[in-house]
């Protein structure tokens, strides 16, 4: 099955750092997410974006939902160890009843 | 609010051997989903349940994977007989309802399972 292509695959920053990473898929997507994963549990969501162009913020994450619709894109400002985990954004196609499909991941660490 | 709750965390088994998940969604959670994530990737959707009908089964290896939701509320799948490939994280999720629009999809722990 298609997975979306997150880049980059791993990131080390150092602590109040400021974090980009993006997703890009060959298909047009309605609906955007942003998920976070820690060790031994499941992804949590972090943003939901629903229109082309949308910018939506929750707390130091802003999330973009490209204008093309096939791409989005994560910036974490101000970077804390809690930060750490693997960042997962998920597509879901119009009509298709709830299903999503996920990136392959950008792994972020943090240093102090 | 209790998440969504699934057993056993870890399971090991050898390849040809049988296994099987368990899965009890968030209370009054319509839509179920089992989730298979290898190591190094993104989760992908194995099976889609809307109360106790399959929504979407069309990545699920019907070969050996099964899965059932008999009462519409808990949850099992099964692989029989699994292959050293299986070994991989399964995740279970709920949402509130099956619908046009977005319903966020609340995940579960995982089961991590190694196929030795």
């Amino acid at each position: 099955g298609q997975q979306l292509n997150q880049s980059p695959q791993s990131m080390f920053i150092q602590e109040g750092e400021d974090v980009s990473m993006n997703c890009t898929s060959s298909s047009i997507f309605n609906t955007w997410l942003w998920y976070k994963q820690d060790p031994g549990e499941g992804p949590v969501l972090l943003i939901a974006l629903y229109k082309a162009g949308e910018l939506t913020s929750n707390g130091r994450l802003t999330a973009q939902f490209g204008i093309t619709r096939k791409d989005s894109f994560l910036n974490i400002s101000a970077s804390i160890p809690s930060d750490v985990g693997i960042y997962f954004c998920a597509g879901q196609l119009a009509g298709t009843a709830s299903k999503l499909t996920f990136g392959t991941g950008t792994r972020l660490q943090v240093t102090l | 609010e209790a998440g969504v709750a699934q057993s056993p965390r870890y399971k090991i088994i050898e390849k040809r051997q049988s296994v099987a998940f368990w899965c009890n969604p968030i209370s009054g959670h319509a839509t179920l989903y089992w989730y298979q994530q290898i190591l190094g990737q993104g989760p992908k959707l194995l099976i889609q349940f809307q109360n106790n009908g399959v929504v979407d089964d069309s990545q699920l290896p019907k070969d050996r994977f099964s899965a059932e939701r008999l009462k519409g509320v808990d949850s099992t799948l099964k692989i029989q007989p699994a292959k050293l490939e299986d070994s991989a994280v399964y995740l279970c999720a709920s949402s509130t309802r099956l619908a046009g629009g977005f319903n966020e999809q609340f995940f579960g722990p995982g089961t991590r399972l190694t196929v030795l």
